[in-house]
């Protein structure tokens, strides 16, 4: 079946510095990719859709210059927490649309803000 | 907007048992998709089974069943012979027929399930 994987499975960055996120299609080509977030216990924020070759759709409230989405490739797309702060440690999530009516997550990504 | 609700924040069921967990959404759209997710402690998400509004034949994948009311907007997950590997958060979720963004998945705020040997 259609698999993204998703690096790094966590990390632990200084506060101030950046921090990138990468989500591969591995069989498939991810024309779309949507990028979640989760904070314990809790469900799954969108926070942005990205299609191949083109500008990022952003949900309301979501900073577009601290979360930079870039979506190259059929097969790439990464999120960039750039200036991380503690308040932006939480679980990222991606998920690509495989065709038809699926979709396929990557295994998130626990970022911690120290 | 749509919206999903799922006003069971946690649940628990013998081994062996069945369970049911409850999903409404509302939406003014007469064709959607509706999903369950479960997302085990390792936090994967793992689709459970899928329904087509158009079609009034419940889904059911093995042990996994649904209870899809149309009318009521209610789309109740049935849990049969429950095993330890059942133990996880379920994630309700609604999906517009229609394409471009609004093809995003909209979940509720899940259920906790336990399941107890």
């Amino acid at each position: 079946g259609a698999v993204v994987s998703q690096h790094p499975s966590w990390v632990i960055c200084k506060s101030g510095t950046s921090v990138k996120i990468e989500c591969r299609s591995l069989d498939f080509q991810a024309t779309t990719m949507f990028w979640y977030r989760q904070f314990p216990k809790q469900s799954l924020m969108l926070m942005a859709t990205s299609n191949e070759g083109s500008k990022a759709t952003y949900e309301q409230g979501v900073e577009k210059d601290k979360f930079l989405i870039n979506h190259a490739s059929l097969t790439l797309s990464t999120l960039t927490v750039t200036s991380a702060h503690p308040e932006d440690s939480s679980f990222y999530i991606c998920s690509a649309k495989t065709g038809g009516k699926g979709y396929t997550f990557g295994s998130g990504t626990r970022l911690t803000v120290v | 907007a749509q919206t999903v609700t799922q006003s069971q924040p946690e649940m628990s069921v013998q081994e062996a048992e069945t369970v049911t967990l409850s999903c409404t959404y509302d939406t003014s759209e007469s064709d959607y998709y509706l999903f369950w997710y479960k997302q085990p402690p390792s936090r994967q998400m793992i689709l459970v089974i899928r329904q087509e509004a158009y079609k009034q034949q419940n889904a059911t994948e093995n042990r996994f069943s649904v209870n899809f009311q149309k009318a009521a907007k209610s789309f109740s997950l049935k849990i049969s012979d429950s095993q330890l590997g059942d133990a996880a958060m379920y994630f309700c979720a609604y999906r517009s027929p229609y394409g471009g963004a609004t093809n995003k998945l909209i979940f509720g705020t899940g259920t906790l399930l336990a399941v107890q040997p």
